[in-house]
């Protein structure tokens, strides 16, 4: 069964680059089964799209932030990455990773959330 | 981008009582919509995929029906394990989009 966990700093300063990376256990991150997504939470509000990558490489990103995003996989360390630089308080979430079910255009699973802090 | 909108953003309910929510899209999206179920401090859970169609473990009191723009998430019979929040999500088209949610309260 698929798991996946993110992992990374908790606590980014203002301007920098918020680094992310999600471990996925129970499956093989290079098979063409699978694509994979990022979502974000500010505390106590709603859910927000950040991005996804399909297994061709091709990535689609929310427009709002895209002039600041990475994601990436790394086949051969069985995970894939979000990093977003430039970061303000804003950005301040906690961030979930997820498998994205490309025929259903739906997050499943997911893993358990970060807390990203920004602040000097 | 397709907008999200759900109403309404909270209701408060009793064990048993017949819950919906709506969710409705800027554009017509067909039948690309997620529900999720979200408990307090854990990720979301995908309850319902392509508008109506329940997913592997999901009880059945949860449906869902619609289809282009006006959708809606039904709670036939309200369990104490169902006060959530709950969110619809576009799947059409990029960028993905995630209504405000409802949440479920006790009444």
């Amino acid at each position: 069964q698929l798991q996946l966990q993110e992992s990374g700093p908790g606590l980014v300063k203002p301007s920098e680059t918020l680094s992310l990376t999600c471990i996925v256990s129970g499956a093989s991150i290079s098979s063409s089964s699978y694509d994979w997504g990022w979502i974000r939470q500010p505390p106590g509000k709603g859910l927000e799209w950040i991005g996804v990558i399909l297994y061709s490489g091709t990535t689609y990103y929310n427009p709002s932030l895209k002039s600041r995003l990475t994601i990436s996989v790394d086949t051969s360390k069985s995970h894939f990455s979000l990093k977003l630089s430039s970061v303000t308080a804003a950005d301040m979430a906690v961030y979930y990773c997820a498998e994205y079910r490309r025929s259903l255009g739906s997050f499943d699973p997911w893993g358990q959330g970060t807390l990203v802090t920004v602040s000097s | 981008d397709i907008q999200m909108t759900q109403s309404p953003s909270s209701v408060s309910a009793s064990v048993g009582d017949r819950v919906t929510i709506t969710c409705r899209a800027s554009q017509g999206i067909g039948s690309y919509l997620v529900w999720y179920q979200q408990k307090s401090g854990k990720a979301p859970k995908v309850l319902i995929s392509v508008a109506s169609v329940l997913q592997s473990g999901v009880p059945s009191r949860f449906s869902g029906s619609g289809s282009g723009t006006d959708f809606t998430l039904t709670i036939s019979s309200l369990q104490p394990e169902d006060f959530a929040t709950y969110y619809c999500q576009q799947a059409q088209s990029f960028p993905l989009t995630f209504g405000g949610g409802t949440k479920v309260e006790i009444k």
